[in-house]
């Protein structure tokens, strides 16, 4: 079964400081793929980036970046000028191909600090 | 707009009893997943269906029902056997184009709490 795991519980950063939350998973799967998703305290799931794993370049969207390391199964997601809006629960998330559930990591508690 | 509809926002439910949460999605995805948030907890997957008339079980289906008549529908039950049943529940649906998995659209959820 594939388990995703997200070290860091808690997190904090300045604001328009660059952070970068990390997330690793198992699984013995070639193709699949993996998302961020952003919980803020309207508890509303917001996705944030998605990463096809048959593709090496890093996805890119607007100040959200990840670095997506196939051979050591890390997907960390990094925050470029950190705004207050940032704040949120951040969930790394891990999907077969087949429209399969998400597998979710337990998230990580972002804060930005004014 | 198209979108994934929870209701109710807020249920209670007093003890021995079934309570339905409704999800309906008007963005023709066929497969349509119910997840259980707990605090300090990631979603955990209840059940899935990916086709109509047809769903299987997650990791924590002990004490949920599902049904799938309809493509737009995904109700689950909390039923009386849930012994813990407060919590924070997420509808989702998702779509394949061309192959490819679409990413997982969210509903607003509903909470759940025991009276």
């Amino acid at each position: 079964a594939q388990t995703v795991t997200q070290s860091q519980p808690e997190m904090s950063v300045q604001e328009a400081e660059t952070v970068t939350l990390s997330c690793t998973y198992d699984t013995s799967e070639s193709n699949y793929y993996l998302f961020w998703y952003k919980q803020p305290p309207s508890r509303q799931m917001i996705l944030v980036i998605r990463q096809e794993a048959y593709k090496q370049q890093n996805a890119t969207e607007n100040r959200f970046s990840v670095n997506f390391q196939k051979a050591a199964k890390s997907f960390s997601l990094k925050i470029s000028d950190s705004q207050l809006g940032d704040t949120a629960m951040y969930f790394c998330a891990f999907m077969n191909s087949g429209n399969t559930p998400l597998v979710f990591g337990k998230g990580t508690r972002l804060s930005v600090i004014a | 707009d198209g979108g994934i509809t929870q209701s109710p926002k807020y249920l209670f439910r007093k003890e021995g009893q079934n309570v339905t949460l409704s999800c309906e999605q008007n963005l023709n995805h066929d497969a349509m997943y119910w997840y259980r948030q707990d605090p300090g907890q990631g979603l955990r997957l209840i059940y899935y269906s990916q086709i109509v008339n047809d769903f299987q079980k997650g990791d924590i289906a002990e004490g949920y029902s599902v049904s799938r008549e309809k493509k737009e529908s995904f109700p689950l039950t909390v039923t009386s056997a849930q012994k813990n049943p407060t919590a924070f529940y997420l509808c989702a649906s998702s779509a394949r184009d061309r192959g490819h998995n679409q990413p997982q659209h969210f509903g607003d959820g509903t909470r759940l709490s025991i009276l």
